[in-house]
């Protein structure tokens, strides 16, 4: 167990629809990084947040956005659906940005 | 050029060998390397880090820099069948951490 933490576990949402994912990082850390992990892929980087300012962004649209909270707590947010979307979405955290990131459980998000 | 390549495998080693996984990055300004498992269905689990050029070794598991030739390695000692997963390299980036699409070990009993 790592400490971080998602929800929901799984999803399953309608194309066009929005959907907000939620992590919990894990204790003492300030730094949360979101990915995307298709089937049979590597995790792909959407975007960081540090101390509630993103702090990095990888090639993903706008449709795409988050959010850090005080406590270090995350969201991300995903407009307009697509099929595409179909993923595991992973968030992790870590102590500072170049320092080992630990994964929470993940949401399973599937798009119909 | 994809940043981190590993060979997808699968790899397939008897029980108690050592099982050898390679990666190489393109990006010569990354500082930071991470080799993660990860088991079918579940997230990654952070396994080795290692920042500097030489060997770290954890248990059974060594990781292995070599900067120059910017090549990260992970050997595994007396390979157990729990030990099948998928291995995934991660080098960091620009306040990014790019990952390989990992390499799947099995260890045959």
């Amino acid at each position: 167990e790592t400490g971080v933490t998602q929800s929901p576990t799984h999803l399953i949402k309608t194309r066009g629809q929005q959907v907000t994912l939620r992590c919990s990082s894990q204790s003492g850390h300030n730094t949360v990084s979101w990915y995307q992990q298709a089937l049979g892929q590597g995790p792909q980087f959407i975007f960081q947040y540090y101390r509630e300012e993103e702090n990095g962004r990888g090639n993903f649209p706008p449709r795409f956005s988050g959010l850090q909270f005080p406590n270090y707590s995350s969201e991300l947010n995903v407009n307009a659906l697509e099929l595409d979307d179909s993923a595991l979405y992973l968030c992790a955290s870590s102590l500072l940005v170049e320092k080992e990131q630990y994964f929470g459980p993940g949401t399973r998000l599937t798009v119909t | 050029q994809k940043e981190v390549e590993q060979n997808s495998g699968p790899l397939s080693v008897p029980e108690g060998a050592i099982a050898s996984l390679n990666c190489t990055y393109s990006d010569r300004g990354s500082q930071s390397f991470f080799w993660y498992r990860q088991y079918s269905g579940k997230s990654p689990e952070l396994i080795m880090f290692i920042y500097s050029n030489g060997d770290k070794e954890d248990g059974r598991f060594t990781a292995q820099l070599n900067k120059a030739s910017q090549y990260v390695s992970l050997l595994i000692r007396d390979s157990q069948p729990s030990d099948s997963a998928t291995y995934l390299c991660a080098v960091t980036g620009a306040n990014n951490l790019f990952f390989g699409t990992g390499t799947r070990l099995t260890v045959i009993p």
